[in-house]
């Protein structure tokens, strides 16, 4: 298996656009995480799914924030408009959820600059 | 404060030494707890998991975990360069399923 994709791998753009960050999990697995990664708050999870349909967003930090799963294979984190303390590392995590242990599998993350 | 406290080092070891990683929490109802490596530029991938209190080993890596004191412990025996990388705890509550709370990591270095 190819493991979680996440897309672009990086993406620098400027204040008050739009960005769109891309996520296929492992196949097989029902739940989908995305989480923020900073130096000063480090890994902070932002909201998670389970067989498609979120279940837990009150890490999402705005309005500005949304996440869509439309099917099991592809997820979407969207920032509109984006601002300059947005630029983070966004990643994505896939499990299955009748593994008996709590291993996340995680993308390469996608690093965000806004500028 | 924050739920999950965990020194940001970074930490520098020569290699072969014993590595103590540690991290503190204040949440009572947190019963799962995992040690999650990442190296540079990567995603983190779990690298121990314990359930509630006590030992558990893997080769070179001791997981400790003390909820009497809210404290979680990772040991390194025989550290190798290889090792070096950030180091996060991460810990949950029984019955949520999956939202675990991330310590912010400690960065370890291992010199030859």
């Amino acid at each position: 298996d190819a493991g979680v994709i996440q897309s672009p791998r990086h993406e620098v753009t400027e204040m008050g656009q739009e960005v769109t960050l891309r996520c296929k999990p492992i196949s097989g697995h029902d739940y989908l995480f995305w989480y923020r990664q900073t130096m000063m708050r480090g890994l902070e999870l932002l909201i998670y799914f389970n067989n498609n349909v979120p279940i837990d967003d009150s890490g999402m930090p705005e309005d500005r924030f949304s996440a869509k799963m439309p099917n099991a294979s592809f997820s979407t984190l969207k920032i509109q408009p984006s601002e300059p303390r947005d630029s983070a590392v966004y990643f994505c995590a896939s499990r299955q959820g009748l593994a008996n242990t709590d291993t996340q599998y995680f993308g390469p993350g996608t690093r965000l600059t806004v500028l | 404060q924050k739920e999950v406290e965990q020194d940001p080092g970074p930490l520098s070891v020569p290699e072969g030494a014993i590595v103590s990683l540690n991290c503190t929490y204040s949440n009572s109802a947190f019963q799962y707890f995992m040690w999650y490596r990442q190296y540079s530029r990567k995603g983190p991938e779990l690298l121990m998991y314990t359930y509630s209190s006590g030992n558990k080993e893997d080769g070179r890596f001791t997981a400790q975990v003390d909820k009497s004191s809210k404290y979680i412990s990772l040991f390194i025996r025989d550290s190798q360069p290889s090792d070096s990388a950030t180091y996060l705890c991460a810990m949950r509550e029984a019955g949520t399923a999956s939202k675990l709370t991330f310590g912010t990591g400690t960065r370890l270095q291992v010199t030859l």
